[in-house]
């Protein structure tokens, strides 16, 4: 069974700062691990995904994530918070094809 | 190439009424979910299709939901009855089919259902 935990449902930035969200992960199995961004009224789109190979992990709009066996966390960073980062993250682990979302986490970002 | 396509975006009924989604996945996909996600929840699998067979439905409150995809391409979502609890977004998603390892979902707008 797997199980994902994102802690902090709501983070706030300010426009430059660096940005973490947390992403702790429960498997079974060797793990495939996923960040989707959801923007208001759309659907989930993919930030990045880790499969077993390196475990620094880069996606699009620059953000990264670094997969930690031993602390069995994903978390999500970004160097620089841009306004058009606000938005809803959700982490999310897979195994057989079949994905487990975390609650998410909506991150601000202040001017 | 061409997203997830849902529709409709948006839809108000009253309990006990029914409704349908529609969702035409990603040309070659073979792998099709459906989700719910409730107000400030992650999604919930409600039901996973591999072509039109049904790989996963152990979450789909069978009672009152159904779900089809008959030529193995698009697929409809139904409740009926709907009740006050199913107001949420039903979210569908597509993946290609592998024999090992597992793939990226891609996911359509939604639909945002509200029961009244």
């Amino acid at each position: 069974a797997q199980s994902v935990t994102q802690l902090g449902s709501h983070v706030s930035v300010s426009e430059g700062a660096l940005v973490l969200l947390r992403c702790n992960y429960s498997s079974s199995v060797p793990p495939y691990l996923f960040w989707y961004v959801q923007y208001p009224n759309q659907g989930l789109q993919l930030l990045l995904k880790y499969t077993s190979a390196a475990t620094l992990v880069k996606g699009i709009n620059g953000f990264e994530a670094e997969f930690k066996k031993s602390e069995t966390s994903f978390h999500l960073t970004k160097p620089s918070a841009h306004m058009s980062d606000a938005a809803e993250y959700f982490c999310a682990v897979g195994a057989g094809n079949m994905l487990t979302f975390g609650g998410g986490t909506r991150l601000m970002v202040k001017p | 190439e061409a997203g997830v396509a849902q529709s409709p975006r948006y839809k108000i009924i009253e309990k006990r009424q029914s409704v349908a989604f529609w969702c035409n996945p990603i040309s070659g996909h073979a792998t099709l979910y459906w989700y719910q996600q409730i107000l400030g929840q992650g999604p919930k699998l409600l039901i996973q299709f591999q072509n039109n067979g049904v790989v996963d439905d152990s979450q789909l409150p069978k009672d009152r939901f159904s779900a089809e995809r008959l030529k193995g391409v698009d697929s409809t979502l139904k409740i009926q009855p709907a009740k006050l609890e199913d107001s949420a977004v039903y979210l569908c998603a597509s993946s290609p089919h592998g024999t090992s390892g597992i793939f990226a979902q891609y996911f359509g707008p939604g639909t945002r259902l509200t029961v009244t």
